[in-house]
């Protein structure tokens, strides 16, 4: 079957780093994407990744290993705002979006 | 300014009653999708449209319908026959390519009465 793990929820402190992993098993591979929810709200992109490797944009960086099924998203220097959801999926075999069911991020002072 | 516009942010439906969600897009993408959000799960694929008159069910279908007779529109019908509506509904557009991302409206949330 086809399957994508995320942590339910994390909590970091303002200003500090937090890395979000995901893990996925799915028939097929044609890219991992990155996007952030805040509550009831419409996801925003984030990040894509495809090749092995690290993508770097302002605060919020991306890595994938393709081998291992697995990717993290970085946080640096957090904010309050970027208290979310955030949220991992794979474009598997028919191009179509598996997605995980998020990890919720709390951001204390 | 470009985007995808849903309506009505919020919706309650009676027992028996078919409703339909709005999604509307402006960003010439060919591509649209309609995906259910529960609370503690992913998105889940209700029906997708890459082209105008053409439409395939997604992991969840039943109980939904949806039509797609222009490039700009993609609404989604509940109907009674979904005994487990409610739900927060999203839908999202892209442009061809492997490599872009999905781009959501702001979510219609379904709730019954």
């Amino acid at each position: 079957g086809q399957n994508i793990d995320q942590p339910t929820e994390m909590t970091a402190t303002e200003g500090a780093i937090v890395q979000i992993n995901c893990t996925y098993q799915t028939s097929g591979f044609n890219g991992l994407f990155w996007y952030q929810q805040h509550a009831g709200e419409a996801p925003t992109f984030l990040s894509y990744n495809v090749l092995d490797g690290l993508e770097e944009k302002g605060r919020f960086s991306s890595f994938l290993s393709r081998s291992k099924g697995y990717s993290y998203l970085l946080l640096k220097e957090l904010q309050m705002k970027d208290s979310a959801s955030y949220l991992c999926a794979v474009s598997g075999s028919n191009y179509q979006l598996i997605w995980g069911a998020g990890t919720k991020l709390i951001i204390k002072p | 300014d470009g985007g995808i516009t849903q309506s009505p942010k919020y919706l309650f439906r009676k027992e028996g009653q078919n409703v339909t969600l709005s999604c509307e897009q402006n960003l010439n993408h060919d591509a649209m999708y309609w995906y259910r959000q529960d609370p503690g799960q992913g998105l889940r694929l209700i029906y997708y449209s890459q082209i105008v008159n053409d439409f395939q069910k997604g992991d969840i279908a039943e109980g939904y319908s949806v039509s797609r007779e222009k490039k700009e529109s993609f609404p989604l019908t509940v109907t009674s026959a979904q005994k487990n509506p409610t739900a927060f509904y999203l839908c999202a557009s892209k442009i061809e390519g492997a490599t872009e991302p999905q781009h959501f409206g702001d979510g219609t949330r379904l709730s019954i009465l």
